[in-house]
C-alpha cells in the first residue's frame, strides 16, 4: 500500500488549496480515505474522509464549509480541497487510509499514510 | 490546544520500558474503546502502532502494547532501541468527531 501525495505549496491568505493523494497497492474503493494535518509545533487534527465506495464524506464541525474532499477513482486519487486560507492553516496536510468506521460513520483509526503536503499561507 | 492530554516528553534507556500517557474524558477515551497510536519518525509517513486500544497491526512489534483505565489510554514501548525515538500520538474516537493528542517526544537516552 502507497499513498503519493502531491508537493509542497505557499498559498496567499484567503486563497484555496488543493492537495492530491494517489493511492496504490489496494483496491481504491474498498477503504476510505481521510486527511489529518499538523501545525508546526502543534498536534495532529482531523479534517475529514471520504468513503471510496459511495464518495459520502464526514467532516468535524469546524472544518464544515471551508474543507471539501474528493475522489478519482478512475486514477485512485483522492483530494482535499482548503478554502479562505489563512496564516494558521500552515501546517503538514496528511492523507490516511481508513482502517475502520464506527458506526459508518466517523473513522477510528488510520492503517497507511502519505508523507506529508507542507502548505505555507504567506502574504 | 489539543483534546487529549499527552506528556510533552518521555525518555529511557535502551531496553528499559516507558509508558505514554494520554488522557481525555467521558466523551472520548473513557466512553469508547477506540484509541489508536500513532509513531511519527521526521520526515516519514506516521505509522500506525495500536488501534481500538490494544491491537496491533501485523508487522509492528510485540514491544509496543495499549491499555485503557478510565478516561486514560497508555503506550507501552518495552525493551526500548534507538530506532523508537520518535515523536508518538493517540487519538480517539469522540462520538461525532475524532481528536488528537497533542504527541510526545519519546527521547532513548
Amino acid at each position: 500500500v502507497q499513498l503519493v501525495q502531491s508537493g509542497a505549496e505557499v498559498m496567499k491568505p484567503g486563497a484555496s488549496v488543493k492537495v492530491s493523494c494517489k493511492a496504490s497497492g489496494y483496491t481504491f474503493i474498498n477503504y476510505g480515505i481521510s486527511w489529518v494535518r499538523q501545525a508546526p509545533g502543534q498536534g495532529l487534527e482531523w479534517l475529514g474522509w471520504i468513503n471510496g465506495f459511495n464518495g459520502l464524506t464526514k467532516y468535524p464541525q469546524k472544518f464544515q464549509g471551508r474543507v471539501t474532499i474528493t475522489t478519482d477513482t478512475s486514477t485512485s486519487t483522492a483530494y482535499m480541497e482548503l478554502r479562505s486560507l489563512r496564516s494558521d492553516d500552515t501546517a503538514v496536510y496528511y492523507c490516511a487510509r481508513v482502517g475502520a468506521v464506527v458506526r459508518g460513520v466517523i473513522p477510528h483509526y488510520f492503517d497507511y499514510w502519505g508523507q506529508g503536503t507542507l502548505v505555507t499561507v504567506s502574504s | 490546544q489539543s483534546a487529549l492530554t499527552q506528556p510533552a516528553s518521555v525518555s529511557g534507556s535502551p531496553g528499559q520500558s516507558i509508558t505514554i500517557s494520554c488522557t481525555g474524558t467521558s466523551s472520548d477515551v473513557g466512553d469508547y474503546n477506540f484509541v489508536s497510536w500513532y509513531q511519527l519518525h521526521p520526515g516519514k509517513a506516521p505509522k500506525l502502532i495500536i488501534f481500538a486500544v490494544s491491537n496491533r497491526p501485523s508487522g509492528v512489534s510485540n514491544r509496543f502494547s495499549g491499555s485503557k483505565s478510565g478516561n486514560t489510554a497508555s503506550l507501552t514501548i518495552s525493551g526500548l532501541l534507538a530506532d523508537d525515538e520518535a515523536v508518538y500520538y493517540c487519538s480517539s474516537y469522540a462520538g461525532t468527531n475524532l481528536v488528537f493528542g497533542g504527541g510526545t517526544k519519546v527521547t532513548v537516552l
